[in-house]
């Protein structure tokens, strides 16, 4: 069974900039949740989408935005890049129905470097 | 204001000993509790969990412990190998939140 899959594993962008990174759940997942990992913060939630709906949303600025599809690939969006949001971006996937939490399954992440 | 702490930063163990890394947390409605571990380049792969209603949980050498009125639960490896060379994160969920919440991680090193 395919794990979670995340593209582009690398980008550099410049201030001000937009860019989109995409996730693809492991087959069968519903769930699909985005975390922003940095050395001063760890790992930090940023949303959660389940059958194209958006669920929960972390405490980010409205810059930071996402989107699922009814093949349960998401997408995420940050705008006007700024330098502090260089960081690991890690998407997790899980079926999502019934208790509100089940194991999260983790893609190996974007490494987004904003110069 | 950190909800899940792991205050040790690193520990290094030899080959075949017993491995315990820590988590506390501040939050009470937690009722749910992960640990996962990450190489470098990789994203974190989950390892264990325990739900509030027990108190220990064990799969092959990995036994996770949790102490409700302390607020406090470890994960133990026995015995450690030098593959178990990682970061440990711990997680936690409340049963009406749909995210988790991790703690900053323990640099595990198993010594040959």
């Amino acid at each position: 069974k395919a794990g979670v899959t995340q593209t582009p594993r690398y980008l550099i962008k410049t201030r001000g900039q937009q860019v989109t990174l995409s996730c693809s759940p492991i087959s069968g997942h519903r769930s699909v949740s985005w975390y922003q990992q940095t050395p001063g913060q760890g790992l930090q939630f940023l949303f959660e989408y389940f059958s194209e709906t958006q669920r929960n949303k972390g405490n980010f600025p409205g810059r930071f935005s996402g989107r699922q599809f009814s093949n349960s690939r998401s997408e995420m969006n940050v705008s006007t890049l700024e330098l502090g949001d260089s960081a690991l971006y890690l998407c997790a996937s899980s079926f999502g129905a019934g208790r509100s939490v089940s194991p999260l399954h983790f893609g190996n992440g974007t490494r987004l470097t904003v110069t | 204001d950190q909800q899940v702490k792991q205050n040790s930063p690193s520990l290094s163990v030899q080959e075949g000993r017993i491995s315990i890394l820590n988590c506390d947390y501040t939050n009470s409605m937690f009722d749910y509790f992960l640990w996962y571990k990450k190489y470098p380049a990789e994203g974190p792969t989950f390892l264990i969990s325990i739900s509030s209603i027990k108190d220990k949980n064990e799969d092959g050498r990995f036994t996770v412990f949790l102490n409700k009125s302390a607020k406090h639960l470890s994960l133990h490896i026995v015995p450690s190998q030098p593959g178990d060379s990682a970061v440990y994160f711990c997680a936690a969920s409340e049963a009406s939140a749909r995210q988790l919440t991790f703690g900053s991680g323990t640099q595990l090193t198993v010594l040959p």
